[in-house]
């Protein structure tokens, strides 16, 4: 149990275009997902907090405007990269809150590659 | 604010040999304390975690971690390692495990024969 997908697993677009990741919970209710941004050999940042029905929170520093974070349903996230540009080139990671076990834990999706041309 | 060390880049072993590898901490309160494991473009593995009890904490995959609250650590431990271990090791803490994680920047583990 408690397995998260994200989709797609690697994406790339042009330079200007907009990218739309997924992040799926399969077998729980997520009322809260994360979204992180790894660069390559660094470490997971926390780009924003995402909460079915409401609006995202954002970690300072990070464009809400470019970053469009949607939580319509228990299940799914999505995060849209807009007008995206070759610095937007990261992995992409999300995680989402098991309610039904206590929300102790995060449990994190497989990641999705964006690279920018 | 909440941070995370963690002293080496890169650490190099044989098959079979011990290893440990370090996690220091910087948080106000109780901390939740967690080790992850990333395989190359994969996500985050959830190796073991402490949020209260027993100060040594066991997980999966042979590994275990101690938590030492006077010295602010929480240090990753293997008897034997196995060429599958090499990965990026990330150590996180956090008010919660559900609130939002702060990581270190991961410790790259290379198995040698």
């Amino acid at each position: 149990g408690a397995v998260v997908s994200q989709h797609p697993s690697w994406v790339i677009c042009k330079s200007g275009t907009s990218v739309k990741i997924e992040c799926r919970s399969l077998d729980f209710q997520a009322t809260t997902m994360f979204w992180y941004r790894q660069f390559p050999k660094q470490s997971l940042m926390l780009m924003a907090t995402s909460n079915e029905g409401s609006k995202a929170t954002y970690e300072q520093g990070v464009e809400k405007d470019k970053f469009l974070i949607n939580h319509a349903s228990l299940t799914l996230s999505t995060l849209t990269v807009t007008s995206a540009h070759p610095e937007d080139s990261s992995f992409y990671i999300c995680s989402a809150r098991d309610q039904g076990r206590g929300g102790n834990e995060q449990f994190f999706g497989p990641g999705t590659r964006l690279t920018v041309l | 604010a909440q941070s995370v060390t963690q002293p080496d880049i890169h650490i190099t072993v044989s098959e079979g040999a011990s290893l440990e590898l370090r996690c220091n901490y910087s948080y106000g309160a109780t901390p939740y304390l967690f080790w992850y494991v990333q395989s190359p473009g994969q996500g985050l593995q959830l190796l073991l975690k402490y949020f209260s009890g027993d100060t040594l904490v066991q997980g999966i995959k042979g590994f275990e971690a101690e938590f030492k609250r006077s010295q602010s650590s929480f240090n990753l431990r293997k008897p034997s390692v196995h060429w599958s271990d090499a990965a990026e090791y990330f150590c996180a803490v956090g008010p919660g495990g559900n609130e939002k994680l702060t990581f270190g920047t991961g410790t790259r583990l290379t198995i040698i024969p």
